[in-house]
């Protein structure tokens, strides 16, 4: 079974500007869950989709935003770029809410923001 | 405030020999606690997920433990190899009404292992 697949992988973009974000579950996985990663504040939760619903959600401002497709796929947005914004984002899926199935991530989307 | 808290930040240890990474916590009420393993440049890997009902949980040479009353989770790495270089996290998911829930994940340990 193919893992999780994030694209890009790598991706820099200047503040002000917005930016999407893909992501594949494994087959058969119904939840996709977002973090952001970076050296100061380590792994924080974004969101996560369950059958192209929002179930839940970190602490992140409006301008965070994502969805999920019918064949789970989820993307992730986020407009007005700030250089704060710099992060490893990843991607899980796992069969069902994420607070009850294992988890499996993705390599992440590396976002540089100049 | 729930926090989740790992020491030592980082560790150096020889091939070989066993060592024992700590995450305390206070969130509440706890739902479950999960171990990872973060290879650089990867995303975590899942080593363990623990219930509240359970105090040891194995996988291979890794073996976590919980301690709900003192809410202290240990993970202890046997006869470490130089692929066990990495950066270990702990995450905790808390019950935090109607039905959600939240996560709070501990900065991590990152651990060298050298020959």
């Amino acid at each position: 079974k193919a893992g999780v697949t994030q694209t890009p992988r790598y991706l820099i973009k200047t503040r002000g500007q917005q930016v999407t974000l893909s992501c594949s579950p494994i087959s058969g996985h119904r939840s996709v869950s977002w973090y952001q990663q970076t050296p100061g504040q380590g792994l924080q939760f974004l969101f996560e989709y369950f059958s192209e619903t929002q179930r839940n959600k970190g602490n992140f401002p409006g301008r965070f935003s994502g969805r999920q497709f019918s064949n789970s796929r989820s993307e992730m947005n986020v407009s007005t770029l700030e250089l704060g914004d710099s992060a490893l984002y990843l991607c899980a899926s796992s069969l069902g809410r994420q607070d009850s199935y294992e988890q499996y991530f993705g390599p992440g989307t590396r976002l540089t923001v100049t | 405030k729930n926090q989740v808290e790992q020491s030592p930040q980082s560790l150096i240890i020889l091939e070989g020999k066993n060592c024992t990474l700590q995450c305390n916590y206070t969130v509440s009420p706890f739902s479950n606690l999960r171990w990872y393993k973060q290879d650089t440049g990867r995303g975590p890997v899942s080593l363990t997920i623990m219930t509240f009902s359970e105090n040891t949980k194995s996988n291979g040479r890794y073996t976590a433990t919980l301690d709900a009353d003192t809410k202290q989770s240990s993970l202890h790495i046997t006869a470490s190899q130089l692929s066990d270089s990495a950066s270990y996290i702990c995450v905790v998911i808390y019950l935090s009404g109607a039905g959600s829930y939240q996560l709070t994940f501990g900065k991590g340990t990152k651990l060298s292992v050298i020959p």
